[in-house]
């Protein structure tokens, strides 16, 4: 079955420590992302990458970092400069095409708590 | 800056009754809406989606409108089943960009 595997489910992280949140896709799709969900918002865009070996910024990349050597592969590190990392991380990708609107795809999600 | 916004954070419908969610956003450079149902531990799943050239979208149970002069989109659930409790979001795609903004969800209670 085609789709996208986020792993772990569930991680901890003692204080001052990087993690790294797995993110794997065999839909071919070219682009991949990675939101945040806190409880009560929306998910909110920390990186996205079109191609292989590029990426940006989205809207809270501060204390992540990514990298994207493999089409199907987008993993996520968590640094110790992000403060607030307790949340729920979603992975996502979707074809480019110009001619027609397809939606983003998504896994099941990495829980991350501090220990 | 909210540019997508769910303001009604849970609804209850009775089921077999219609269920409405609401959307609003401030931004008329979108140009994609899609609809997003997500369950507890899960990822979100895509549900259904609306071109800005159009004013429906339906399919099965599910209808989405969009009534750009009000920047206001709905999604209306007919009739509601126990399966539909979930939270849904709302989304929103720039004209020419791949990325999505997001509203902040609503969660949908079907009563039996």
């Amino acid at each position: 079955d085609g789709g996208i595997t986020q792993s772990p489910k569930y991680l901890f992280r003692k204080e001052g420590q990087n993690v790294t949140l797995s993110c794997e896709q065999n839909l071919n799709h070219d682009a991949m992302y990675w939101y945040r969900q806190d409880p009560g918002q929306g998910l909110r865009l920390i990186y996205y990458s079109q191609i292989v070996n590029d990426f940006q910024k989205g809207d809270i990349a501060e204390g992540y970092s990514v990298s994207r050597e493999k089409k199907e592969s987008f993993p996520l590190t968590v640094t110790s400069a992000q403060k607030n990392p307790t949340a729920f991380y979603l992975c996502a990708s979707s074809p480019i095409r110009e001619l027609s609107n397809q939606p983003q795809h998504f896994g099941d999600g990495t829980r991350l708590s501090i220990l | 800056d909210q540019q997508v916004k769910q303001n009604s954070p849970s609804l209850s419908v009775q089921e077999g009754r219609i269920s409405i969610l609401n959307c609003d956003y401030t931004n008329s450079m979108f140009d994609y809406f899609l609809w997003y149902k997500k369950y507890p531990a899960e990822g979100p799943t895509f549900l259904i989606s609306i071109s800005s050239i159009k004013d429906k979208n339906e399919d099965g149970r599910f209808t989405v409108f969009l009534n750009k002069s009000a920047k206001h989109l709905s999604l209306h659930i007919v009739p509601s089943q126990p399966g539909d409790s979930a939270v849904y979001f709302c989304a929103a795609r720039f004209k020419g960009a791949q990325k999505l903004v997001f509203g902040q969800g609503t969660r949908l209670t079907i009563n039996p």
